[in-house]
């Protein structure tokens, strides 16, 4: 199985200050076929169901604010938020669905400074 | 957007039995894959497994934990995919989604419903 790590798990962030979220997994996620990374970025509000924010690692999924931003390739990759919003507090889980039991990070949680 | 929408969750005692159920609101549920993710109190969430479409072969993956214990179908004809959960455990307890998949990207989630396993 393809494990996927999140660091940090907590992260503190001043409004309009940059968060970096960081994702790795145990293998590669990026497909020779195509040459996309099967990784995608879930936002996760209190008691809301999880929300597709960037898949394919940097495809930002329609009406998600630019300030969110995927990025990596192979097995490292990383989701940034430009300038953190209030409305940004949440957990976010990064994900693999290069091969099956599709698996997630542990989750990190983002909050206000 | 697809509206996903779960039922079928219960306070159920161990080793006992449960069908979950999601209705989509898709024209394009039959050429849809179906994922159920789940999330135990507290915790991270869990992929539990998935079901392609009809076109693509209708069998379904699991996830090592529910193997043999739960089962993934779809009636397209209702637009509808079920979890069928036997054998159930204490650790089995959390919210349950359905995700629909586009080229394996998790792009629409239900509201979930929740599972209780205790006696």
């Amino acid at each position: 199985d393809i494990v996927m790590t999140q660091s940090p798990d907590s992260l503190a962030v001043s409004l309009g200050e940059r968060a970096t979220i960081n994702c790795k997994s145990s293998q590669t996620v990026l497909h020779s076929s195509d040459n996309k990374n099967y990784l995608a970025w879930y936002q996760q509000k209190p008691g809301q169901p999880p929300k597709l924010l960037i898949s394919w690692a940097s495809t930002r999924e329609s009406g998600v604010p630019d300030r969110f931003s995927g990025s990596g390739s192979g097995t490292d990759f990383t989701l940034t938020i430009s300038s953190l919003q209030a409305e940004d507090v949440a957990f976010y889980y990064c994900q693999q669905s290069y091969s099956p039991p599709l698996t997630f990070g542990q989750g990190t949680r983002v909050e206000i400074k | 957007e697809v509206q996903l929408v779960e039922s079928g969750g219960n306070l159920v005692k161990p080793g006992g039995s449960l069908r979950l159920s999601c209705v989509a609101s898709s024209s394009l549920f039959s050429i849809t894959w179906m994922n159920w993710v789940r999330q135990a109190p507290g915790k991270g969430l869990e992929w539990v497994g998935r079901i392609k479409s009809e076109t693509d072969g209708g069998t379904a993956d699991y996830a090592a934990p529910v193997k043999g214990r739960f089962s993934i179908s779809r009636d397209d004809s209702k637009t509808t995919v079920y979890l069928q959960m036997k054998g159930l455990k204490i650790e089995d307890t959390g919210v349950y989604y359905c995700t629909t998949d586009h080229f394996q990207v998790m792009n629409n989630w239900g509201q979930g419903t929740t599972v209780t396993v205790s006696s």
